[in-house]
Protein backbone atom coordinates (compact mmCIF):
# COMPACT_ATOMS: atom_id res chain seq x y z
CA UNK A 1 0.00 0.00 0.00
CA UNK A 2 0.75 3.07 -0.81
CA UNK A 3 2.25 6.12 1.96
CA UNK A 4 3.18 9.71 2.29
CA UNK A 5 6.02 10.49 5.39
CA UNK A 6 6.06 14.26 6.22
CA UNK A 7 9.57 14.16 8.76
CA UNK A 8 9.11 17.26 10.00
CA UNK A 9 5.75 17.84 12.44
CA UNK A 10 6.93 21.47 13.21
CA UNK A 11 8.83 24.17 11.33
CA UNK A 12 9.82 27.50 12.52
CA UNK A 13 11.64 29.83 10.38
CA UNK A 14 12.11 34.13 10.39
CA UNK A 15 10.33 35.79 8.18
CA UNK A 16 11.70 36.04 4.89
CA UNK A 17 13.81 33.11 5.22
CA UNK A 18 13.80 30.00 2.83
CA UNK A 19 11.89 27.59 3.74
CA UNK A 20 11.40 23.54 2.58
CA UNK A 21 9.12 21.21 3.40
CA UNK A 22 10.05 17.84 3.27
CA UNK A 23 7.89 14.58 1.74
CA UNK A 24 8.67 11.13 1.11
CA UNK A 25 6.50 8.53 -0.60
CA UNK A 26 6.20 5.09 -1.01
CA UNK A 27 4.51 3.29 -3.86
CA UNK A 28 5.64 0.74 -6.44
CA UNK A 29 5.58 3.59 -9.54
CA UNK A 30 5.08 6.92 -10.23
CA UNK A 31 2.21 8.79 -8.15
CA UNK A 32 0.19 12.07 -8.79
CA UNK A 33 1.67 14.25 -5.86
CA UNK A 34 -0.35 17.23 -4.07
CA UNK A 35 0.73 20.13 -1.68
CA UNK A 36 -2.24 21.27 0.25
CA UNK A 37 -2.35 24.03 2.50
CA UNK A 38 -4.49 24.33 5.60
CA UNK A 39 -4.97 27.64 7.73
CA UNK A 40 -6.02 26.95 11.40
CA UNK A 41 -9.83 26.20 11.18
CA UNK A 42 -10.76 26.25 7.66
CA UNK A 43 -10.38 23.48 4.95
CA UNK A 44 -7.58 22.65 2.46
CA UNK A 45 -6.23 24.76 -0.24
CA UNK A 46 -4.13 23.37 -3.29
CA UNK A 47 -0.46 24.71 -3.33
CA UNK A 48 0.58 22.23 -6.58
CA UNK A 49 0.32 19.46 -7.74
CA UNK A 50 2.84 16.76 -10.40
CA UNK A 51 1.48 14.22 -12.84
CA UNK A 52 4.24 13.90 -14.87
CA UNK A 53 6.42 16.36 -17.19
CA UNK A 54 9.13 18.79 -15.55
CA UNK A 55 9.53 17.48 -12.16
CA UNK A 56 9.84 21.16 -10.82
CA UNK A 57 6.77 22.14 -10.49
CA UNK A 58 5.62 26.28 -9.79
CA UNK A 59 2.36 26.67 -7.42
CA UNK A 60 0.36 29.51 -5.73
CA UNK A 61 1.61 32.11 -3.53
CA UNK A 62 5.48 31.52 -4.67
CA UNK A 63 5.71 27.88 -3.48
CA UNK A 64 7.56 25.47 -5.79
CA UNK A 65 7.96 21.93 -5.24
CA UNK A 66 10.66 19.29 -6.96
CA UNK A 67 9.62 15.53 -7.68
CA UNK A 68 12.86 13.57 -7.37
CA UNK A 69 12.25 9.81 -8.32
CA UNK A 70 15.35 8.67 -7.07
CA UNK A 71 14.85 9.77 -3.53
CA UNK A 72 10.94 9.19 -3.84
CA UNK A 73 10.48 12.70 -2.36
CA UNK A 74 8.47 15.80 -3.53
CA UNK A 75 9.86 18.29 -1.27
CA UNK A 76 7.73 21.53 -1.09
CA UNK A 77 10.08 25.03 -1.28
CA UNK A 78 9.80 28.90 -1.00
CA UNK A 79 12.24 31.18 -1.52
CA UNK A 80 11.34 33.59 1.39
CA UNK A 81 8.74 33.27 4.17
CA UNK A 82 5.63 35.54 4.92
CA UNK A 83 3.87 35.84 8.14
CA UNK A 84 0.81 34.96 6.29
CA UNK A 85 2.01 31.48 5.50
CA UNK A 86 2.19 30.11 8.83
CA UNK A 87 -0.36 27.06 8.50
CA UNK A 88 -0.46 23.31 8.53
CA UNK A 89 1.09 21.94 5.08
CA UNK A 90 -0.13 18.37 3.74
CA UNK A 91 1.55 16.48 0.60
CA UNK A 92 -0.26 13.52 -0.89
CA UNK A 93 -0.68 11.30 -3.16
CA UNK A 94 -3.05 9.74 -5.09
CA UNK A 95 -2.87 6.54 -7.52
CA UNK A 96 -4.25 5.16 -10.12
CA UNK A 97 -6.06 2.15 -8.51
CA UNK A 98 -8.79 4.26 -6.67
CA UNK A 99 -9.81 8.11 -5.89
CA UNK A 100 -8.17 7.75 -2.57
CA UNK A 101 -6.04 10.70 -1.23
CA UNK A 102 -3.50 9.40 0.59
CA UNK A 103 -1.91 12.29 2.91
CA UNK A 104 1.08 12.65 5.32
CA UNK A 105 0.75 13.68 8.63
CA UNK A 106 1.43 17.47 7.94
CA UNK A 107 4.13 19.92 8.89
CA UNK A 108 2.91 22.61 10.72
CA UNK A 109 4.89 25.62 10.21
CA UNK A 110 5.42 28.68 12.60
CA UNK A 111 7.04 32.24 11.19
CA UNK A 112 8.89 34.16 13.77
CA UNK A 113 8.92 38.13 12.82
CA UNK B 1 -17.45 32.42 -6.86
CA UNK B 2 -18.36 28.76 -7.75
CA UNK B 3 -16.91 26.76 -4.70
CA UNK B 4 -17.77 23.90 -1.78
CA UNK B 5 -19.75 25.12 0.67
CA UNK B 6 -20.05 23.54 4.22
CA UNK B 7 -22.83 24.12 7.19
CA UNK B 8 -22.97 24.68 9.62
CA UNK B 9 -19.49 25.53 10.75
CA UNK B 10 -19.65 24.50 14.05
CA UNK B 11 -22.13 22.07 15.09
CA UNK B 12 -22.33 20.74 19.01
CA UNK B 13 -24.46 17.37 19.43
CA UNK B 14 -24.89 15.66 22.93
CA UNK B 15 -23.46 11.77 23.15
CA UNK B 16 -25.79 9.71 21.62
CA UNK B 17 -27.59 12.08 19.29
CA UNK B 18 -27.97 12.07 15.54
CA UNK B 19 -26.16 14.67 13.77
CA UNK B 20 -26.34 15.75 10.14
CA UNK B 21 -23.58 18.09 8.58
CA UNK B 22 -24.52 19.56 5.16
CA UNK B 23 -22.07 19.89 2.31
CA UNK B 24 -23.42 21.96 -1.33
CA UNK B 25 -21.52 23.10 -4.48
CA UNK B 26 -21.92 25.08 -7.59
CA UNK B 27 -19.44 23.63 -9.27
CA UNK B 28 -21.14 20.57 -10.61
CA UNK B 29 -18.81 18.35 -9.77
CA UNK B 30 -19.21 14.67 -10.42
CA UNK B 31 -17.48 13.52 -7.52
CA UNK B 32 -18.17 14.72 -3.32
CA UNK B 33 -16.12 13.48 -0.51
CA UNK B 34 -16.04 12.91 3.19
CA UNK B 35 -13.05 13.21 5.55
CA UNK B 36 -12.74 13.08 9.11
CA UNK B 37 -9.98 15.24 9.98
CA UNK B 38 -9.24 14.99 14.22
CA UNK B 39 -6.90 17.11 16.17
CA UNK B 40 -3.28 17.89 14.57
CA UNK B 41 -3.80 14.31 12.51
CA UNK B 42 -4.01 14.08 8.44
CA UNK B 43 -7.34 13.77 6.99
CA UNK B 44 -8.99 10.91 6.59
CA UNK B 45 -11.62 9.46 3.82
CA UNK B 46 -14.40 8.20 4.67
CA UNK B 47 -16.77 7.72 1.99
CA UNK B 48 -17.31 8.99 -1.65
CA UNK B 49 -19.61 9.45 -4.00
CA UNK B 50 -19.60 9.04 -7.78
CA UNK B 51 -22.99 10.40 -9.32
CA UNK B 52 -24.88 8.53 -7.35
CA UNK B 53 -23.05 5.44 -6.46
CA UNK B 54 -21.69 5.52 -3.07
CA UNK B 55 -18.30 3.83 -2.02
CA UNK B 56 -17.38 3.77 1.59
CA UNK B 57 -13.62 3.08 2.67
CA UNK B 58 -13.22 -0.30 4.64
CA UNK B 59 -12.54 1.10 8.13
CA UNK B 60 -14.93 3.86 8.15
CA UNK B 61 -17.54 2.46 11.33
CA UNK B 62 -21.36 1.59 10.44
CA UNK B 63 -22.15 4.87 12.97
CA UNK B 64 -21.52 6.94 9.52
CA UNK B 65 -23.93 7.40 6.95
CA UNK B 66 -23.87 9.11 4.03
CA UNK B 67 -26.42 11.02 1.04
CA UNK B 68 -26.09 12.32 -1.88
CA UNK B 69 -30.11 13.38 -3.11
CA UNK B 70 -28.85 15.07 -5.94
CA UNK B 71 -25.71 16.61 -7.92
CA UNK B 72 -25.47 19.85 -5.48
CA UNK B 73 -25.65 18.40 -2.47
CA UNK B 74 -24.04 15.82 -0.06
CA UNK B 75 -25.04 14.69 3.79
CA UNK B 76 -23.09 13.32 6.55
CA UNK B 77 -25.06 11.17 9.17
CA UNK B 78 -23.55 10.42 12.23
CA UNK B 79 -26.38 8.17 14.26
CA UNK B 80 -25.03 7.76 17.39
CA UNK B 81 -22.10 10.24 17.87
CA UNK B 82 -19.41 9.24 20.83
CA UNK B 83 -16.69 11.58 22.08
CA UNK B 84 -14.50 10.23 19.50
CA UNK B 85 -15.99 10.93 16.53
CA UNK B 86 -14.81 14.87 17.66
CA UNK B 87 -13.21 16.00 14.83
CA UNK B 88 -13.25 18.37 11.65
CA UNK B 89 -15.36 17.26 8.74
CA UNK B 90 -14.24 18.16 5.53
CA UNK B 91 -16.05 17.82 2.08
CA UNK B 92 -14.47 18.02 -1.24
CA UNK B 93 -15.36 17.60 -4.55
CA UNK B 94 -13.89 16.36 -8.10
CA UNK B 95 -14.87 16.88 -11.68
CA UNK B 96 -13.91 13.44 -12.21
CA UNK B 97 -12.64 10.34 -10.45
CA UNK B 98 -9.39 10.16 -11.81
CA UNK B 99 -6.57 9.99 -10.13
CA UNK B 100 -5.51 13.80 -11.51
CA UNK B 101 -8.74 15.22 -11.01
CA UNK B 102 -7.88 17.90 -8.36
CA UNK B 103 -10.02 18.15 -5.27
CA UNK B 104 -11.40 21.27 -4.12
CA UNK B 105 -12.06 21.07 -0.17
CA UNK B 106 -14.76 23.31 1.69
CA UNK B 107 -14.05 24.85 5.20
CA UNK B 108 -15.14 22.29 7.50
CA UNK B 109 -18.13 21.62 9.77
CA UNK B 110 -15.71 21.81 13.47
CA UNK B 111 -18.41 18.88 15.77
CA UNK B 112 -18.10 19.20 18.90
CA UNK B 113 -19.45 15.73 21.42
CA UNK B 114 -20.75 16.68 24.72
Amino acid sequence: AQSVTQPDIHITVSEGASLELRCNYSYGATPYLFWYVQSPGQGLQLLLKYFSGDTLVQGIKGFEAEFKRSQSSFNLRKPSVHWSDAAEYFCALRVNAGNMLTFGGGTRLMVKP
Amino acid sequence: DAMVIQNPRYQVTQFGKPVTLSCSQTLNHNVMYWYQQKSSQAPKLLFHYYDKDFNNEADTPDNFQSRRPNTSFCFLDIRSPGLGDAAMYLCATSRGPESWDEQYFGPGTRLTVT
